[in-house]
């Protein structure tokens, strides 16, 4: 298995819902991020986790809560967040020691 | 202060033709380069990658070069086809930090 696998595809949630966005690798990774992508930028890193632990948070609002429950899995909860979050979510994984992410399909939130 | 930089927006080329795609960066401690492409609403997918120890790495028909002293990169496909269109990322991590730096992205546009 050499996917990353992101449910769900598509999410639509008002300002008060709380919502999990859902990511899984099993290519025994063990670095995992979450990254935001709006139109026509390039992806933007929020958070790392390494062999499970939170290691980077480039100061993402306290609405954006990650979870990483094992190594093959990584969810991200969303609660009370505004319009402009609405992006591409886009989970990755890699080894460790360095090469290429591998990414998955992303989650299109928008937020209404 | 934007560490890699693609700056061109956009790229037309002939199918059949060399497509050929710039970086440049910035932090002399970039030690590991990588191709993304990207289509529509899906996570970027790794093309190729090279090592600062190295100047060039081929992948079938996608070639990357490595300038240091210009701090340069650029990836070359050849032949064009139409399937290539879509954006190009380059990104840069830095040894012992695994987080990726992202340029802004060139469209390329394969014309038949």
């Amino acid at each position: 298995d050499t996917e990353v696998t992101q449910t769900p595809k598509h999410l639509v949630m008002g300002m008060t819902n709380k919502k999990s966005l859902k990511c899984e690798q099993h290519m025994g990774h063990r670095a995992m991020y979450w990254y935001k992508q709006k139109a026509k930028k390039p992806p933007e890193l929020m958070f790392v986790y390494s062999y499970e632990k939170l290691s980077i948070n480039e100061s993402v609002p306290s609405r954006f809560s990650p979870e990483c429950p094992n190594s093959s899995l990584l969810n991200l909860h969303l609660h009370a967040l505004q319009p402009e979050d609405s992006a591409l979510y886009l989970c990755a994984s890699s080894q460790v020691e360095g090469g290429g992410y591998t990414f998955g399909s992303g989650t299109r939130l928008t937020v209404v | 202060d934007q560490q890699v930089k693609q700056n061109s927006p956009s790229l037309s080329v002939q199918e059949g033709r060399i497509s050929i795609l710039n970086c440049d960066y910035t932090n002399s401690m970039f030690d590991y380069f990588l191709w993304y492409k990207k289509y529509p609403a899906e996570g970027p997918t790794f093309l190729i990658s090279i090592s600062s120890i190295k100047d060039k790495n081929e992948d079938g028909r996608f070639t990357v070069f490595l300038n240091k002293s210009a701090k340069h990169l650029s990836l070359h496909i050849v032949p064009s086809q139409p399937g290539d269109s879509a954006v190009y990322f380059c990104a840069a991590s830095a040894d012992s930090n695994y987080q990726l730096i992202w340029g802004a992205g060139t469209k390329l546009i394969i014309k038949p």
